[in-house]
């Protein structure tokens, strides 16, 4: 069985643009999450989706959006990039039943300059 | 929000010695306690886990105990080797969705 993937694997955008980061689930795992992983703030929860709701949500500005689809896969968007927003972002999905177990992706690399 | 806190943010050991790392929570509704592994560049990955009812979990090498009234658990590897060598975070959840709070994570070395 796959693994999460997510795409782009590596990106570089400048203050004040925008990103959208894709993340394709472990099939048959309905639920989504995403993390944001710095040196500084280690890893932090930005969002959950659970058919095609979202079921959670951290601390974080309003420039952070989710969405999943009717197949799980989900994308997050970050609007009005800060030099503060380069980061590691990870997908983890999870299967159900199994709450908290989160296989994570390799994440999106994310570098604002 | 809620805080883990997580000790001791290094760790060096001889190969073959244990080593513990511990956490400490606060919100007494916190009912599971997963341990991830990530090794350097790649994605945190689930070792161990253990839920509230339970005071201790083992698998092989490495064991995770709960104690719910100090609010602490511990993550116990014995027998280090060096592919052991990661950075270990805590995380707990309190229940309902997927949403885990990690700790600050623990660079573990294993020296030869």
């Amino acid at each position: 069985k796959a693994g999460v993937t997510q795409t782009p694997r590596y990106l570089i955008k400048t203050r004040g643009q925008q990103v959208t980061l894709s993340c394709s689930p472990i099939s048959g795992h309905r639920s989504v999450s995403w993390y944001q992983q710095t040196p500084g703030q280690g890893l932090q929860f930005l969002f959950e989706y659970f058919s095609e709701t979202q079921r959670n949500k951290g601390n974080f500005p309003g420039r952070f959006s989710g969405r999943q689809f009717s197949n799980s896969r989900s994308e997050m968007n970050v609007s009005t990039l800060e030099l503060g927003d380069s980061a590691l972002y990870l997908c983890a999905s999870s299967p159900q039943g199994r709450t908290g177990e989160l296989f994570f992706g390799e994440g999106s690399r994310l570098t604002v300059l | 929000g809620e805080n883990v806190e997580q000790h001791p943010s290094t760790l060096s050991v001889q190969e073959g010695d244990s080593a513990v790392i511990k956490c400490t929570y606060s919100d007494s509704a916190s009912n599971y306690f997963p341990w991830y592994k990530q090794e350097l560049g790649k994605r945190p990955q689930l070792i161990i886990d253990i839920r509230s009812n339970v005071g201790e979990k083992k698998d092989q090498r490495i064991a995770v105990t709960l104690n719910k009234t100090a609010k602490h658990f511990s993550l116990h590897i014995t027998e280090t080797q060096p592919e052991d060598s990661a950075v270990y975070f805590c995380a707990w959840s309190e229940g309902g969705g997927n949403k885990l709070t990690f700790g600050t994570g623990t660079q573990l070395k294993v020296e030869l």
